[in-house]
């Protein structure tokens, strides 16, 4: 078991600049979370995925942040255009759904950093 | 709404005491409750999860946690801390019906102390 992968683990980037997060996470999992951790706000839930389908997506803080599950195996979040204050650690973490107290597994994260 | 809180932002104790992380809930309905932790630079880990009719729960390396319904509470707990339980700890909440939406509370960063 390989673990929740995210990719890049740094992305640097400069204001209006379009940025993409990637996550591969445990197979088999049904479920798919993308949070977004600040010292300000904490650990935020911006959207979630079962079976490839967006179920909430109340967390996504505008429309300029984007989120898409293709398959099983892969999710991105796509910020377009990027703000210095988006500028945070993303968290892709997947579960199962055997029952309803899986805990969630994260991967190590995205550091992004908006100039 | 959902909501859970850890009202202290930092817990300090020394290695060889018991140390306590709070954490209160409010939700409508019977929740599923975690305690993860998280390392500098990496994700979260689980750590443990109340199960239905124990009030108090064991977990890893070592930590346990209490329920406490009428309280609304599920603090974490361990007998004896270790320097290298020295992290930031999170509590989460998921409801037991409709969907797996998991909220977490802002995180105790615990130190221990040699």
């Amino acid at each position: 078991d390989a673990g929740v992968i995210q990719s890049p683990r740094h992305e640097v980037t400069e204001m209006g600049q379009e940025v993409t997060l990637r996550c591969k996470p445990i197979s088999g999992h049904d479920y798919l979370f993308w949070y977004r951790q600040t010292m300000m706000r904490g650990l935020e839930l911006l959207i979630y995925f079962n079976n490839n389908v967006p179920i909430d997506d109340s967390g996504m803080p505008e429309d300029r942040f984007s989120a898409k599950m293709p398959n099983a195996s892969f999710s991105t979040l796509k910020i377009q255009p990027s703000e210095p204050r988006d500028s945070a650690v993303y968290f892709c973490a997947s579960t199962h759904d055997r029952n309803r107290n899986s805990p969630l597994h994260f991967g190590n994260g995205t550091r992004l950093t908006v100039t | 709404a959902q909501s859970v809180a850890q009202p202290e932002d930092q817990v300090n104790v020394a290695e060889g005491n018991p140390l306590t992380v709070k954490c209160t809930y409010s939700v409508s309905g019977n929740p599923y409750l975690f305690w993860y932790v998280q390392y500098p630079n990496r994700g979260l880990q689980f750590l443990l999860k109340y199960i239905t009719g124990d009030n108090l729960v064991k977990g890893s390396y070592g930590f346990e946690a209490e329920f406490n319904k009428s309280q609304t509470s599920f603090h974490l707990k361990k007998p004896s801390a270790l320097v290298s339980d020295s992290a930031l700890y999170f509590c989460a909440v998921r409801l037991n019906t409709g969907g797996f939406k998991t909220i977490f509370g802002a995180g105790t960063r615990l130190f221990v102390k040699a």
